[in-house]
């Protein structure tokens, strides 16, 4: 059971190029989320997707658009990388409920340059 | 924006120590409150989701208790062991109307390093 599956785990981008990080889940969650973690500023979300068919802005939407292109999948895409988005990102599943705790793939390492 | 924070920001204890620490959050509309136990170059696993008011959770040597009145949870380790160093984070959900809840908020986490 691979859980969550995020690729790549590292990438390095010059300014202005794009990229999409992809994530996805076997555990049949409904919903999933992409968050960036930078040092002194916690895990933050960027978008999340409640259900198939569904995407909203978390706190730092800016720079990036995703698509839940299936219940599985779920890609997040940054359009022109700048230095500013040079972090950690984290992509979740998660079932609906109160007493479901987060799954969370293994991260990927992005630095743009 | 939610505040939810977490303190110490780190810890340094020895092993065998007992040690616990605190996250606050609002509260007013709780829905849930996570712990997440993020060890270095992993990512973050939950330990407990907390519900009610008054829950206490525990797993092996680690416990956690919940006041929603008042908006904190304690996260405690009984005899600390070296393998229990990482960052323990708290995250919070808020109703945001009727039926609907909001998404994780998480606090910045509080830093365990336990000593041989």
């Amino acid at each position: 059971n691979a859980g969550v599956t995020q690729t790549p785990k590292f990438q390095v981008l010059k300014t202005g190029q794009s990229m999409t990080l992809q994530c996805a889940q076997d555990m049949n969650h409904n919903s999933m989320y992409w968050y960036r973690q930078d040092p002194g500023m916690g895990l933050r979300l960027i978008y999340y997707s409640a259900s198939e068919g569904t995407t909203d802005k978390g706190e730092v939407p800016n720079g990036y658009n995703v698509s839940r292109l299936n219940k599985r999948e779920f890609s997040l895409r940054l359009e022109s990388a700048a230095p500013s988005q040079t972090s950690v990102y984290f992509c979740a599943s998660s079932d609906f409920g109160r007493n479901y705790g987060y799954t969370f793939g293994s991260g990927t390492r992005l630095t743009v340059v | 924006i939610l505040n939810v924070e977490q303190s110490p920001q780190s810890l340094h204890v020895q092993e065998g120590d007992s040690t616990n620490f605190t996250c606050s959050f609002p509260s007013s509309n709780f829905y849930a409150l996570h712990w997440y136990r993020w060890e270095t170059a992993k990512s973050p696993e939950a330990l407990f989701v907390m519900t009610l008011n008054g829950d206490e959770k525990k797993k092996g040597r680690i416990s956690a208790t919940l006041n929603t009145k008042e908006g904190y949870s304690y996260l405690y380790i009984k005899g600390s062991q070296p393998e229990d160093s990482a960052t323990y984070l708290c995250a919070f959900i808020g109703f945001t109307g009727g039926t609907s809840y909001g998404k994780l908020t998480f606090g910045q986490g509080t830093i365990l390093t336990v000593h041989p």
